[in-house]
């Protein structure tokens, strides 16, 4: 298995409290990305990097940022969390080329 | 973005039995990618695609590029194949995937 480690596993949260999740990876790979997964929509992706310091959105990122200070971290952050980011929170990592290696989760409830 | 769409969206199969799983994706593409995510929620990686033909063990999988599909056998089935098999595509390197919404499989003994 890919190391990429997810934490918290899960968490419960009110809604207007800030949140961060955490990927953690001992691949040395590249490229780290953030997905949510909610039925109906399967996996969509939230913000990937590309290198340290280097970001971009994906298709849902509007109220997330990120942030990669080192190769093997990428943290997920929710401003002020709603409701509507109940979801279940999936991190990912990748060379240029070859597969893609998914970390085991993140169950995030907001209420 | 691209549109990825995966047939069937359910299937239930009797044990031994095999399958074909379908996904067309709407442009080109520079990379697919096959999971397996089991009823724990984890996300297997299965095949690395983008194009030919590649096999392991009882699975294997298909990418026609430029007629935009790509196809999941599964054959001898085993109730450990139930899950949601997921079909991922990426126009550009590093960039962005493109999830379809999956096909539940159940296999039943």
């Amino acid at each position: 298995d890919a190391g990429i480690t997810q934490s918290p596993r899960h968490k419960v949260t009110e809604t207007g409290t800030p949140v961060t999740l955490r990927c953690h990876q001992t691949e040395n790979h590249r490229y780290m990305y953030w997905y949510r997964q909610d039925p109906g929509h399967g996996l969509r992706l939230i913000h990937y990097s590309y290198g340290v310091k280097d970001t971009d959105k994906g298709e849902v990122s509007d109220g997330y940022s990120v942030s990669r200070s080192k190769t093997e971290d990428f943290l997920l952050t929710l401003e002020s969390a709603t409701s509507s980011q109940t979801s279940v929170y999936f991190c990912a990592i990748s060379e240029a080329t070859g597969p893609t290696f998914f970390g085991s989760g993140t169950r995030l409830t907001v209420v | 973005g691209i549109q990825v769409e995966q047939s069937p969206p359910d299937l239930i199969l009797q044990e031994g039995a095999n399958s074909t799983l379908r996904c067309n994706f709407s442009d080109s593409v520079n990379n697919l990618q096959w999971f397996h995510q089991n009823p724990w929620g984890q996300l297997i990686n299965l095949f690395y695609i983008p194009s030919g033909t590649k096999q392991n063990g009882r699975l294997s999988a298909t990418t026609v590029a430029t007629e935009r599909y790509s196809l999941l056998y599964i054959s001898s089935s085993q109730t450990t194949d139930s899950g949601v098999y997921f079909c991922a595509v990426e126009r550009n390197t590093g960039n962005q995937f493109y999830f379809g919404t999956g096909t539940s499989l159940t296999v039943i003994p």
